[in-house]
């Protein structure tokens, strides 16, 4: 069964500087790969999505992400954080199988400070 | 945003009642999920459907069940609340006609006391 890690359960930075968060997937086959923000009392939005093709990811609010399959990993990185990034972000992974469900890491909350 | 709405959006009830949390979507999205989240588990999946009275169990499906008679409606049912089902539930919902990407209605939080 597929499973996806998050090592980092908090993270702070500050405001303006760099952020990646790591996450690491176990899958037996080419992966979709998700990251999701949540932020307080809300549900989760898509930030970005991994199919195939082009290694790095761009998605919404400045977020990237790079799948590196010798390392199962699929980091999420942005190169000057806001305030307004603070929240809990997740990865996940998606089966390729009958039921489409997704399989999450347990997630990173990230702190900005000002 | 995909059109998904969950009712209620707060529920606190006591143990051993029924409880019914209600998903509708207006995507017209053959798939459907429940996941539940709780501290230091991230999302997990209780309950799917792949179309109209067809369901499964995912992984902590013990003390739910579903059902779905509409495509726009998809029912989560706790038939006798314990403690340990106090979680935010989450609807999704995902149209593998296209890229399986999954989107999250705004959650109901539920406390079982």
């Amino acid at each position: 069964a597929q499973s996806v890690t998050q090592p980092d359960i908090h993270i702070t930075v500050s405001e303006g500087a760099s952020l990646e968060l790591r996450c690491n997937y176990s899958y037996g086959a080419t992966p979709y790969l998700f990251w999701y923000v949540q932020s307080p009392g809300q549900g989760l939005q898509l930030l970005l999505k991994y199919f195939s093709g082009d290694t790095l990811v761009q998605g919404i609010k400045g977020f990237e992400a790079e799948f590196k399959r010798s390392q199962s990993s699929f980091n999420l990185r942005k190169p000057s954080v806001h305030w307004s990034d603070a929240a809990e972000y997740f990865c996940a992974v998606g089966e390729d199988t009958g039921r489409r469900a997704l399989t999450f890491g347990s997630g990173t909350r990230l702190q900005v400070q000002p | 945003d995909a059109g998904i709405t969950q009712s209620p959006r707060h529920k606190v009830t006591e143990t051993g009642t029924p409880v019914t949390l209600r998903c509708h979507q207006t995507e017209n999205h053959r798939y459907m999920y429940w996941y539940r989240q709780d501290p230091g588990h991230g999302l997990r999946l209780i309950h799917y459907s792949y179309g109209v009275k067809d369901t499964d169990k995912g992984e902590v499906s013990d003390g739910y069940s579903v059902s779905r008679s509409k495509t726009e409606d998809f029912l989560l049912t706790l038939e006798s609340a314990t403690s340990s089902q106090t979680s935010v539930y989450f609807c999704a919902i995902s149209d593998p006609a296209g890229t399986d990407t999954q989107y999250f209605g705004p959650g109901t939080r539920l406390t079982v006391l």
